[in-house]
């Protein structure tokens, strides 16, 4: 079993649809969680981090439950440019190695 | 300020080949980490360097080597080159936090 696992897609939506992401963790050990974008042929940039209690910027909320080990990504009214492939990433033991998992893609069309 | 760099940024070998990476980090940055990414995968972690010593390592065999230099850049060799490590490497620097800002990456592709 993969210690990250998310859905491939792709997910296509129109324009100003809201979309949703998970993501499941095996160790429960794990003590950070990010997403991170990546466009195609680029390097993975921080989209942001990830806690209990939740949070959110602008048209985007993550949230995280450690009882269940999922991790989710929200995106509100979609927008042409968010069209990306989408990581979800955890932090297990020391000197932050990070994990990822194999992505998912999303495409938005107008 | 200069974000991570990479050199070279496209590579051709052939089987059991050599190749070194470069890569210099973000500024004050201390600490690299490398990652491979594979078509269609995430990236997998390879390795970390901090005070130029490897302080952890991934799942990845002995042909895959590093080295920290004092200005804290990095090198990534890879030797006997299979099909396999057809690949885009990462690099990643950070400094004392798990946020790690990630450079644009060599394509490698082995024939």
């Amino acid at each position: 079993r993969k210690e990250v696992e998310q859905d491939p897609g792709p997910f296509n939506v129109p324009e100003g649809a809201t979309v949703a992401f998970n993501c499941t963790y095996s160790n429960s050990a794990s003590q950070s969680f990010f997403w991170y974008r990546q466009d195609c042929r680029k390097e993975p940039k921080l989209l942001m981090s990830v806690y209990s209690s939740g949070n959110e910027d602008g048209r985007f909320t993550a949230q995280l439950n450690r009882a269940s080990q999922y991790i989710s990504l929200l995106i509100r009214d979609s927008k042409l440019s968010d069209s990306a492939t989408y990581l979800c990433v955890v932090i297990s033991g020391g000197y932050n190695k990070l994990i990822f998992g194999a992505g998912t893609r999303l495409a938005v069309h107008p | 300020d200069a974000g991570v760099t990479q050199s070279p940024t496209h590579l051709i070998k052939t089987r059991g080949q050599q190749v070194t990476l470069r890569c210099s980090p973000k500024s004050g940055h201390d600490t690299v980490s490398w990652y491979q990414q594979a078509l269609g995968q995430g990236p997998q972690f390879i390795f970390q360097y901090y005070e130029e010593e490897e302080r952890q390592r991934g799942n990845f065999p002995d042909r895959f080597s590093g080295h920290q230099f004092p200005n804290y850049s990095s090198e990534l060799n890879v030797n006997a080159l299979l099909l396999g490590d057809s690949a885009l490497y990462l690099c990643a620097s950070s400094l004392a936090s798990p946020t790690q800002y990630f450079g644009p990456g060599t394509r490698l592709l082995v024939l």
